[in-house]
C-alpha cells in the first residue's frame, strides 16, 4: 500500500536556522509528492510538489528534491523565521484516481 | 473569493449521538473531498464526492456518511458517535477529480468535533 514516514518533532530551531524535515514514501506506481503546512488554527496549504522523478519543488524559500531511487522528498530551508512556526505534512498521491495520503506530520517551533 | 468554509467551527456532542458537518467549495470546484485529523496525526481520507455521488471511500465504517448537493456542497454525518470520533474533519474541494491528472485541493479551516 501507500504510506508517509516523516521524522517526528517538535523541531525547535533559533531563528535563521537551517531546517531539514525528513519525509520517506512507500507507493506502487509513480505518486506525486507534496508538502503541506498547517498554521493555528487553520486548514492545510500546499506549500510545494513535484510530480517527477528528480523533480524540486520550491515556495516561500523552501525545497525539496523527489528522489525515486531513496524514496524520498525531505523539506530544507536554509534559514527559518518565526512566522515559519506550523505544521508540515509530507503527502503523496499515486498515479490513478487516488485520494492524498499524508505523514503525521512534523511541528515546527522557531524561536526568536 | 472566497476559500473553502466549513461550518460549524466547533462542536461537542455525546456518544450515540448524530453529526453533521457542512462544506462550501472554493468557488468553481466541483470536488469535494472529507478527511478526518485525530489530534497529533496527519489527516485520514474519509471519501470523495463528485457530480453527487459518492466515488472514492476510504477506510471508515458505514457510520460516515455523505451527501453533495447540485450546488458542489457538501455535507458529512456521522451516526451513533464514539469517543474515538473526536477530530478535526476537514474538507477539501478541487476541480474534476483529483489523482488522473493533479488538481490542487484547497482544504478549509476545519470543524473541531469532540464527543465525551
Amino acid at each position: 500500500g501507500n504510506s508517509v514516514t516523516q521524522m517526528e518533532g517538535p523541531v525547535t530551531l533559533s531563528e535563521e536556522a537551517f531546517l531539514t524535515i525528513n519525509c520517506t514514501y512507500t507507493a506502487t506506481g509513480y505518486p506525486s509528492l507534496f508538502w503541506y503546512v498547517q498554521y493555528p488554527g487553520e486548514g492545510l496549504q500546499l506549500l510545494l510538489k513535484a510530480t517527477k522523478a528528480d523533480d524540486k519543488g520550491s515556495n516561500k524559500g523552501f525545497e525539496a528534491t523527489y528522489r525515486k531511487e531513496t524514496t524520498s522528498f525531505h523539506l530544507e530551508k536554509g534559514s527559518v523565521q518565526v512566522s515559519d512556526s506550523a505544521v508540515y505534512f509530507c503527502a503523496l498521491l499515486n498515479s490513478g484516481n487516488t485520494p492524498l495520503v499524508f505523514g503525521k506530520g512534523t511541528r515546527l517551533s522557531v524561536i526568536a | 473569493d472566497a476559500g473553502v468554509t466549513q461550518s460549524p467551527t466547533h462542536l461537542i456532542k455525546t456518544r450515540g449521538q448524530q453529526v453533521t458537518l457542512r462544506c462550501s467549495p472554493k468557488s468553481g470546484h466541483d470536488t469535494v473531498s472529507w478527511y478526518q485529523q485525530a489530534l497529533g496525526q496527519g489527516p485520514q481520507f474519509i471519501f470523495q464526492y463528485y457530480e453527487e455521488e459518492e466515488r472514492q471511500r476510504g477506510n471508515f465504517p458505514d457510520r460516515f456518511s455523505g451527501h453533495q448537493f447540485p450546488n458542489y456542497s457538501s455535507e458529512l454525518n456521522v451516526n451513533a458517535l464514539l469517543l474515538g470520533d473526536s477530530a478535526l474533519y476537514l474538507c477539501a474541494s478541487s476541480l474534476g477529480l483529483a489523482g488522473a491528472t493533479y488538481n490542487e485541493q484547497f482544504f478549509g479551516p476545519g470543524t473541531r468535533l469532540t464527543v465525551l
